[in-house]
């Protein structure tokens, strides 16, 4: 099965710091996906890359996040600022193709924790 | 924007018995519903999908069913088992929207 893979899988910071956190694509792979997901539930997408450029993202990452795929072989999420409301677990996913019709392969996620 | 509505929020059932995830949404466009399973410290997987052309799929003890009409997406889950304990997400606005989660626990 594809693997994605997210480093590192725990993170902690206080209050003011920055983080980052990273992700390696399935090989192959052009789409990558960041996701946030609170308590275990709902996923809220985050920022959308294909062939390493950014194509779609939320208001929150654009003011407070920073996002790039430098190689198609990696991608990097921070957070300029951290704040006790981005405790959650980041999750990053890769698919082959831009199109509609191609499932996502996700990684382990990163859990951030603000103090 | 998009909405995706996921019922029910929580089930607990007995092993043995089958389940009902539905998924509403409202994006026209939508053509490819791929849903997905959480199950505790693992990564979230894919479990079933079906595309807008399709009325019904099944994997074993998954069936998926599709009305493209009123835009909504019934997951059937027969002969429960612990192992199917899990948060379950639909996914049908083309990866950026996902259903709020159906946390199912299957008791022994």
């Amino acid at each position: 099965d594809a693997a994605v893979t997210q480093k590192p899988r725990y993170l902690i910071k206080m209050k003011g710091q920055e983080a980052e956190m990273k992700c390696i694509p399935e090989k192959g792979h052009t789409a990558v996906f960041w996701y946030q997901q609170k308590q275990s539930k709902e996923l809220k997408f985050l920022i959308y890359f294909q062939n390493q450029q950014p194509l779609d993202q939320i208001d929150m990452v654009k003011e407070r996040f920073s996002a790039v795929c430098p190689s198609s072989s990696l991608c990097s999420l921070g957070i300029r600022t951290c704040e006790a409301e981005d405790s959650a677990l980041y999750l990053c996913s890769s698919s082959p193709q831009t199109g509609k019709g191609e499932r996502l392969f996700f990684g382990h996620g990163t859990k951030l924790s603000v103090l | 924007g998009e909405q995706v509505e996921q019922l029910p929020s929580s089930l607990i059932v007995q092993e043995g018995a089958s389940v009902l995830i539905n998924c509403s949404y409202t994006d026209s466009a939508s053509v490819y519903f791929p849903w997905y399973k959480q199950e505790p410290g693992k990564r979230l997987q894919f479990i079933i999908d079906i595309r807008s052309n399709m009325e019904r799929k099944q994997n074993q003890r998954l069936t998926l069913l599709f009305d493209k009409k009123t835009k909504h997406l019934s997951l059937h889950i027969t002969a429960t088992q612990p192992g199917d304990s899990a948060i379950y997400f639909c996914s049908p606005h083309n990866r950026i929207f996902f259903g709020d989660g159906t946390q199912l626990v299957v008791k022994p």
